[in-house]
This record gives C-alpha cells, sequence and structure tokens, in this order.
C-alpha cells in the first residue's frame, strides 16, 4: 500500500491550545494537501504545499515540507471547539494523477 | 454552484446484486475520482479520469468499473457486490493545476453509504 499514515491516530487538546500533527508519506511527490473531515461528512480541503516548498501559511495552519525525511506536520494555533474533526494528509505521487492519502489524525478540541 | 453532488446517499446490496453509484460536478472540473473509506482507514483511490473518455485504475480497482462520457458526470459501478466492499464512497473533483501533472485541491461530495449483505 501507498498510504501515508498521521501520528498522534488521536489527540485531545483544550481551547486555546495548539494542535500539532505529522504525516509521513512513502513515494517522491508533487505536492501534498491537508484535508479536514467532520464526523459522517465529506473531505474539505485546508491547505496545498507544493515540493519546493518548506513552509505555508494559511489563517491559524502552518504546515511544513522536509522531502529528504518524506514528512509533513500540519499545526493548528489557537485551536476552537470547531476544530474538532479527523484531519488527512493527502499527497499526489510525482507520476501524476494519483493521490494517496494517510490513515488520519482525529482531533477533539474540549471547550 | 451544487458543487459534487453523489447519489444515494446510503444503500443495501445483497451479494451479488449489481449498482451504480452517481457523482456528477458541475465546476467544468477537468479530473475526477472515487475513493472508498473503511472504518480507522484513510481514503483509497479506485478509480479516476483526467478528462472525458479517459478513465485509469487507482490502488484498490477491483469489482469496480468506470466511465466518463462528459464532464460533469462519473458514475462508479459495483459489478457483482459483495461484503468486503461494504464502505463509504466518496467521488471528488478538481482542476488540472499549473504543470503537467499538478492536480489541485480536491472538492469532495457528501458520500455514499453502502452496505452489501
Amino acid at each position: 500500500s501507498q498510504q501515508g499514515e498521521e501520528d498522534p491516530q488521536a489527540l485531545s487538546i483544550q481551547e486555546g491550545e495548539n494542535a500539532t500533527m505529522n504525516c509521513s508519506y512513502k513515494t517522491s511527490i508533487n505536492n501534498l494537501q491537508w484535508y479536514r473531515q467532520n464526523s459522517g461528512r465529506g473531505l474539505v480541503h485546508l491547505i496545498l504545499i507544493r515540493s519546493n516548498e518548506r513552509e505555508k501559511h494559511s489563517g491559524r495552519l502552518r504546515v511544513t515540507l522536509d522531502t529528504s525525511k518524506k514528512s509533513s506536520s500540519l499545526l493548528i494555533t489557537a485551536s476552537r471547539a470547531a476544530d474538532t474533526a479527523s484531519y488527512f494528509c493527502a499527497t499526489e505521487s510525482n507520476t501524476g494523477n494519483q493521490f494517496y492519502f494517510g490513515t488520519g489524525t482525529s482531533l477533539t478540541v474540549i471547550p | 454552484n451544487a458543487g459534487v453532488t453523489q447519489t444515494p446517499k446510503f444503500q443495501v446490496l445483497k451479494t451479488g446484486q449489481s449498482m451504480t453509484l452517481q457523482c456528477a460536478q458541475d465546476m467544468n472540473h477537468e479530473y475526477m475520482s472515487w475513493y472508498r473509506q473503511d472504518p480507522g482507514m484513510g481514503l483509497r483511490l479506485i478509480h479516476y479520469s483526467v478528462g472525458a473518455g479517459i478513465t485509469d485504475q487507482g490502488e484498490v480497482p477491483n469489482g469496480y468499473n468506470v466511465s466518463r462520457s462528459t464532464t460533469e458526470d462519473f458514475p462508479l459501478r459495483l459489478l457483482s457486490a459483495a461484503p468486503s466492499q461494504t464502505s463509504v464512497y466518496f467521488c471528488a473533483s478538481s482542476h488540472q493545476g499549473r504543470g503537467e501533472e499538478d492536480i489541485d485541491e480536491q472538492f469532495f461530495g457528501p458520500g455514499t453509504r453502502l452496505t452489501v449483505l
């Protein structure tokens, strides 16, 4: 399987704290994307980072990418109860057109 | 825009039955794909299409067929349902990105929850 892995599998924090989740993948990539999935819903795109980028910011989100280690991290700052969801990384292989999703991190933000 | 729509939302099949999961998008996206999501796992790519008339296999294509006769529609057919195909199925679409192989963010449908008895 080409599936990546997120770490940790589950994370529980207090509102206002920062949440960090990590993603490791197996193949060379064109880009890496992070998605959020609320329970019972489809996935929603959060942020995309290309293979020639090392860090990217969007609002309260900060993503880093280390292609030498085949890993990425997603930081959510000043978390809110509404951030409670599962978070998945997805890599597009550099052969193109195929996406591989990680196993996800379940984040719970306690009000 | 309705975005990506999927029907039905829920379906129960008996082993050996066939059915088609429908997916449509109104964003004129070139790329469309089907995934399945099993408990505790991420999404796995079943089939994808980079444009009308073009389809290809993903990571787990066995037992499924697709076709892409129009830009808007990308149905997924289960030929002879098996209990192992019990899953939640998601359809997604996106623009082809700036580079030849680059796909931009994917927009997902709400999913179809399929149970095969």
